[in-house]
């Protein structure tokens, strides 16, 4: 079964900073690949999602992710963050009809 | 630590039949649980909020009376599809939340795939 890594689980930063997400997954197969945003009280959001084609995919927000398949990495960045991106994110990723999770990260941002 | 299970992994099983999947947290206690369906190719879509001891919060466009949620103690909810059709099939996931309200961490389930025939 695939396992997903996600670091630095907290991340604090100020406005106007720029944010990536590393998100590195071990799978030998064919994967879907999404990141989710979590905001306070909230439930799953989706982010962005990744099953073909460009690597590069931008998606709400102003979010964008690469998927870097010889390193097995999904990474999420955003050149400038605001208070409002303040949420857990979470990398998930999905192969031979399971999806797992990534422990996400939670990301603080300070006006 | 921090484990959820969702049992089974895979059903699959005849039109008209109803199918229960549970969701347990296994080492802690979940004041809330979220059920979660994904369809081929597509993103988890939030079918509903359970909370404990009390009615679940179902998502528009999602028939409370097809997908039953029991959400009977801290460490245990169900969803029950009933009278199972063939669009029924999917990918349901469940995940659970620590005690302690909304900035607790979520934990997921693996999923269960449901194949009606």
């Amino acid at each position: 079964a695939q396992s997903v890594s996600q670091h630095n689980h907290h991340v604090i930063l100020s406005e106007a900073a720029s944010l990536e997400l590393g998100c590195n997954y071990s799978y030998g197969g064919t994967v879907n690949l999404f990141w989710y945003v979590q905001y306070p009280g909230q439930h799953l959001q989706l982010l962005l999602k990744y099953f073909s084609g460009d690597p590069l995919v931008k998606g709400i927000k102003g979010f964008e992710a690469e998927f870097i398949k010889s390193k097995f990495s999904f990474n999420l960045r955003k050149p400038s963050v605001q208070w409002s991106d303040t949420a857990e994110y979470f990398c998930a990723v999905q192969g031979n009809n399971r999806l797992a999770f990534g422990k996400g990260n939670q990301v603080v941002v300070i006006p | 630590g921090a484990v959820v299970s969702q049992h089974p992994s895979w059903v699959i099983c005849k039109s008209g039949t109803s199918v229960k999947i549970e969701c347990r947290s296994l080492d802690f206690q979940a004041t809330t649980m979220f059920w979660y369906r994904q369809f081929p190719k597509q993103s988890l879509m939030l079918m509903a909020t359970s909370n404990e001891g009390s009615k679940a919060t179902y998502e528009q466009g999602v028939e409370k009376d097809k997908f039953l949620i029991n959400h009977a103690s801290l460490t245990l909810s169900t969803l029950t599809v009933t009278s199972a059709h063939p669009e029924d099939s999917s990918f349901y996931i469940c995940s659970a939340r620590y005690q302690g309200g909304g900035n607790q961490p979520q934990h997921f389930g693996d999923g269960t795939r449901l194949s009606i025939l």
